[in-house]
């Protein structure tokens, strides 16, 4: 069971929006910055977003970051074939005093 | 370019040890913070560990599954990190990824190595 919740699927046809949510606590997300990774099978993550809502170099601007409470939200828009991959959401939970993933997401674009 | 390249997975034993490095280039090593971050396979990422740089005091931090069993280290002068893990157990059995970066996130990773426990 992961700290932090996110759905275990989406889906949305190509060219639509989807959103991947990642809900926590006071002590994760409440408190802390949020990260995305995006993951194709058999290869390391790739950094999508990075304090909640920026977007390393060479990231689309399709990727889109926001938190709001306990709460962390990735939006992909224009949805492409190439999108299928799982998605983590990642923050520091100071209860813990450890690094926190999301279960992850596997998005499916029809 | 930036490469993070792990080695000294393996197979091994429930109760055995193995240690991993992860030597680092393109980047100034002694200023990041250095992480561990496995995958068992078909699941998602679990951090493991992590030490701060010597200049945010070098301290360790670990997962409570691998808390006393496992131990991080780094040798700035090297480039290179160390997972030394003991008394493994078959849940330890997964992907082993270095990861680190300059934003507050893991913006590099190696490409993994894999560590299977089994008798």
């Amino acid at each position: 069971q992961s700290v932090l919740t996110q759905p275990p699927s989406v889906s949305a046809a190509p060219g639509q929006k989807v959103t991947i949510s990642c809900s926590g606590s006071t002590s994760n997300i409440g408190n802390d910055y949020v990260s995305w990774y995006q993951q194709f099978p058999g290869t390391a993550p790739k950094l999508l977003i990075y304090d909640n809502n920026k977007r390393p170099s060479g990231i689309p601007d399709r990727f889109c970051g926001s938190k709001s409470g306990t709460s962390a939200t990735l939006d992909i828009t224009g949805l492409q074939t190439g999108d299928e991959a799982d998605y983590y959401c990642e923050t520091w939970d100071i209860t813990l005093s450890a690094v926190v993933f999301g279960g992850g997401t596997r998005l499916t674009v029809l | 370019e930036v490469q993070l390249v792990e080695s000294g997975g393996g197979l091994v034993k429930p109760g055995g040890s193995l240690r991993l490095s992860c030597a680092a280039s393109g980047f100034i090593f002694s200023n990041v913070w250095m992480h561990w971050v496995r995958q068992s396979p078909g699941r998602g990422l679990e951090w493991v560990a992590r030490i701060k740089s010597k200049t945010a005091g070098g301290a360790t931090d670990y997962a409570a599954p691998v808390k006393g069993r496992f131990s991080i280290s780094r040798d700035d002068s090297r480039n290179t990190q160390y997972l030394q893990m003991d008394s493994l157990k078959a849940e330890d059995t997964a992907l082993y990824y270095c990861a680190t970066g300059e934003l507050r996130a893991y913006q590099w990773w190696g490409q993994g190595t894999l560590v299977t426990v089994s008798s």
